[in-house]
């Protein structure tokens, strides 16, 4: 079944490490997304992609990146985990035409100790 | 730059009565105006949309008005149930742009037995 994937779901990690979190899509999608929520909290966009080799950083300010060199995968990675990137990171996709409908994973639950 | 107001914050309403939330948005060029559905520690999902070109779309219990003049679009749920019960966000597309939305910070709804 065609579907957004996210590994882990859940994360606890000390500060300064490294960690990437993956996301994958089924769909053929080409536009893709990494927003930041904190539970029930307003949704804030920080990557979102094009297609295949396309990025562009959102709104919030973060010290992450993303790479897109395949379709379906859009990991997201923190060079130095802080306390402060505690969070859920949902990532999404969507078609270019007709809609606009996000599709989004079912999130992983970042921790930073 | 653009933003997005969502009111209320929290709403409790009785089971069966109506739902009603409200989003105002600041870029005139905005051009498509979706709501999502977030249940308790699940994914944001899209439970109906419409294009500046339609004042009114309903879906079943769901409908959402737009007043382009105004620059405000309501939620409204009818016959409240307790599935109902989750946090609703508006959203707009960054000017005619396919690729990004400003959100609304989100309701909560809750409905009382």
């Amino acid at each position: 079944e065609a579907d957004i994937y996210q590994t882990p779901r859940y994360l606890v990690i000390g500060t300064g490490k490294k960690i990437t979190l993956e996301c994958s899509q089924t769909m053929g999608h080409d536009k893709m997304y990494w927003y930041q929520q904190d539970p029930g909290m307003e949704l804030h966009l920080i990557h979102y992609s094009y297609g295949v080799n396309s990025t562009e950083k959102g709104d919030l300010s973060s010290e992450s990146t993303v790479s897109r060199i395949r379709t379906e995968h859009f990991p997201l990675t923190l060079e130095s985990a802080r306390p402060s990137h505690t969070s859920q990171y949902l990532c999404a996709s969507s078609e270019v035409v007709p809609g606009f409908k996000l599709n989004f994973g079912p999130g992983t639950r970042l921790t930073v100790t | 730059g653009e933003n997005v107001e969502q009111h209320p914050s929290t709403l409790s309403v009785q089971e069966g009565d109506s739902a009603v939330i409200k989003c105002t948005y600041s870029d005139s060029a905005s051009n498509y105006f979706p709501w999502y559905k977030q249940e308790l520690g699940k994914r944001p999902q899209l439970i109906i949309d419409i294009r500046s070109n339609v004042g009114e779309k309903k879906d079943q219990r769901i409908a959402v008005t737009l007043n382009k003049t105004a620059k405000h679009f309501s939620l409204h749920i009818t016959e409240t149930q307790p599935e109902d019960s989750a946090v609703y966000f508006c959203a707009a597309s960054k000017g005619r742009s396919n690729y990004q939305l400003i959100w609304g910070a989100g309701t909560k709804l809750i409905i009382k037995p």
